[in-house]
């Protein structure tokens, strides 16, 4: 069974722009979950989607916000882009509420 | 709210026990979990124990759960130059579904 994918792995763009990032999950795998990871605030939890809904949200601004598909399929976008957006954008799935599945990461660098 | 707490190095001899430490606070959690994270990639599920249980062991991995002291601890028995990563202790934010909260991570080093 396929791992969890996410596109692009790589992402550079400047300041003021937008980005989108996808995170196709586990087949099954109904919950996608998104984290980002900085080195100065290590893994933090942004939002999660299950069944297109967004069940869980974390203390990101509004600037951060994302969907999920009827396919389970999600995205995450971040509007107006600051150089703290800079990070790992995690992606995890899950078929039940204990393991998440994590997908290998989209680097974000914003100049 | 829900805090994680991990040392955040570890140094050991290849062919030695690692024991990676971990506390948190929040005490309705129902799994807590151990990820790890090698350079360059996600995070990758290395074992999960229940609540209820005490210790869990999956073949070089034990994990041990004191709920009273809310200490959670992983070992690895025979550390390989393999196991260098960054391993990260995680608990479920109360009542939070999958929002999981990480600890800082500890980098476990592995010289010969």
């Amino acid at each position: 069974k396929a791992g969890v994918t996410q596109t692009p792995r790589y992402l550079i763009k400047t300041r003021g722009q937008q980005v989108t990032l996808s995170c196709s999950p586990i087949s099954g795998h109904r919950s996608v979950s998104w984290y980002q990871q900085t080195p100065g605030q290590g893994l933090q939890f942004l939002f999660e989607y299950f069944s297109e809904t967004q069940r869980n949200k974390g203390n990101f601004p509004g600037r951060f916000s994302g969907r999920q598909f009827s396919n389970s399929r999600s995205e995450m976008n971040v509007s107006t882009l600051e150089l703290g957006d800079s990070a790992l954008y995690l992606c995890a799935s899950s078929v039940r509420d204990n393991e998440q599945f994590f997908g290998p990461g989209t680097r974000l660098t914003v100049l | 709210g829900e805090d994680v707490e991990q040392s955040l190095f570890l140094s050991v001899r290849e062919g030695d026990s690692s024991v990676i430490n971990c506390t948190y606070t929040d005490s309705s959690s129902t799994y807590l979990y151990w990820y790890k994270q090698e350079p360059g990639a996600g995070l990758q599920l290395l074992t999960y124990i229940f609540s209820n249980m005490d210790m869990k062991q999956d073949q070089r991995l034990t994990v041990l759960l004191n709920k009273k002291d809310k200490h959670l601890s992983l070992r690895i028995a025979d550390t390989q130059t393999g196991d260098s990563a960054i391993y990260f202790c995680a608990v479920p934010f109360s009542g939070g579904y999958n929002k999981l909260i990480f600890g800082a991570g500890t980098r476990l080093a592995v010289h010969p």
